[in-house]
């Protein structure tokens, strides 16, 4: 099971800004491990949207920004648009596990 | 730049093997880390394990007893084995290379387990 937890679902109408949280614990996202986030759109393999908490691959819009502090690490959709409805899954290291972990999901429905 | 791209067989019976390839292209497998990951129909993501070029891997606890991760650098491919299958392996499989995150993925292969 997943030892990241995200909230199911969130929504927004176009323009609006969402976010999603990663909530973790001390042996992962509080022991200092970076976060990154990935964008699923429908039908397609995961992409890489945010590394090392907070940045941004090439490419990918500056409407989209992560943040981390403590146990627990953000996504934030600014200026929401229809084609951003995906599912994003924040991914840590587990020092208890000693690999790598995924969260739960969200996804996110552009109203 | 790099591309990854999954093969393999879609239908495995129970108790058997799954074996998939991942084919590197676009750059070398040298001198870096290539992870599998996997999702169930409908699910979330699953890390599998990781292997580095030169053949030291890490594997997640739950499914170590039954992952071996190797790599051929003369072909540029890694590959996935997972014995004794069982439904609950049925996901679509992918493979990823990994510096600070996993960038980029392949395409995906979907492997259903099944008689």
């Amino acid at each position: 099971q997943s030892v990241l937890t995200q909230p199911p679902s969130v929504s927004g109408a176009p323009g609006q800004r969402v976010t999603i949280s990663c909530t973790g614990s001390s042996s992962n996202i509080g022991a200092g491990f970076d976060v990154h986030w990935y964008q699923q759109l429908p039908g397609t393999a995961p992409k890489l949207l945010i590394y090392g908490n907070s940045n941004r691959p090439s490419g990918v819009p500056d409407r989209f920004s992560g943040s981390k502090s403590g146990t627990s690490a953000s996504l934030a959709i600014s200026g929401l648009q229809a084609e951003d409805e995906a599912d994003y899954y924040c991914q840590s290291y587990d020092s208890s596990l000693s690999g790598y972990v995924f969260g739960t999901g969200t996804k996110v429905t552009v109203l | 730049q790099v591309q990854l791209q999954e093969s393999g067989p879609g239908l495995v019976k129970p108790s058997e093997t799954l074996s998939l390839t991942c084919t590197v292209s676009g750059g070398s497998i040298s001198s870096y880390y290539w992870s599998w990951i996997r999702q169930p129909p409908g699910k979330g993501l699953e890390w599998i394990g990781y292997i580095y070029y030169s053949g030291s891997t890490n594997y997640n606890p739950s499914l170590k007893s039954r992952v071996t991760i190797s790599v051929d650098t003369s072909k540029n491919q890694f590959s996935l084995k997972l014995n004794s299958v069982t439904a609950a392996d049925t996901a679509v499989y992918y493979c990823a290379k990994k510096t600070q995150a996993l960038d980029p993925w392949g395409q995906g292969t979907l492997v259903t387990v099944s008689s």
